[in-house]
């Protein structure tokens, strides 16, 4: 159990163009869903928080203009990169949170590469 | 600001030796503990959880926990090559996961 996909592994695209990037619990339904990135040799970086059906939470330094989550459903959460350039290259990693009260665990997604031309 | 702290290695084992892996915490109210493997280049897979004092074993990982010495561990029995990897040790307060940067873990056949 405690699955999360995410859809693309891979995309490359060109600089200014706008990326769109699912994950999905697909064996439970996530109170919570996180989005990280992670540049080579580097630790997680925690971008956002985000809840269903409420808009999410940024962590300092990220823009929320550029980097537009949507939490439409308990098992669905999106990431788009507007207008990406070659400094948005990079692994970004979801995760989803479930359990109830101390038992509540977050499990990762495989993460997608994106490469800006 | 809450933290949790791991030395970043390397941390060099021979094959076959316990791999010894260790993580404080800041914040007295974390009650869940994780701990995490990555690989490179891959997302970090959840290998062990652990809530109260103690030693907790699954398979050749054995998670101990000291909430107060704020102190959390895992052993890695007869490490493998494939062991190979960063480890990353988070902490749950009931509203936040925070992480720790990792460890790497290098098993020298």
């Amino acid at each position: 159990g405690a699955v999360v996909s995410q859809h693309p592994s891979r995309v490359i695209c060109k600089s200014g163009t706008s990326v769109k990037i699912e994950c999905r619990s697909l064996d439970f339904q996530a109170t919570t869903m996180f989005w990280y990135r992670q540049f080579p040799k580097q630790s997680l970086m925690l971008m956002a928080t985000s809840n269903e059906g409420s808009k999410a939470t940024y962590e300092q330094g990220v823009e929320k203009d550029k980097f537009l989550i949507n939490h439409a459903s308990l098992t669905l959460s999106t990431l788009t990169v507007t207008s990406a350039h070659p400094e948005d290259s990079s692994f970004y990693i979801c995760s989803a949170q479930t359990g109830t009260g101390d038992l509540e665990t977050q499990y990762f997604g495989p993460g997608t590469r994106l490469l800006v031309l | 600001q809450k933290e949790v702290e791991q030395n970043s290695g390397p941390l060099s084992v021979p094959e076959g030796a316990i791999a010894s892996l260790n993580c404080t915490y800041s914040d007295r109210v974390s009650q869940s503990f994780f701990w995490y493997r990555q690989y490179s280049g891959k997302s970090p897979e959840l290998i062990m959880s652990i809530y109260s004092n103690g030693d907790k074993e699954d398979g050749r990982f054995t998670a101990q926990l000291n909430k107060a010495s704020q102190y959390v561990s895992l052993l890695i029995r007869d490490s493998q090559p494939s062991d190979s990897a960063t480890y990353l040790c988070a902490a749950f307060d009931g509203q936040n996961f925070v992480f720790g940067p990792g460890t790497r873990l290098s098993v020298l056949p």
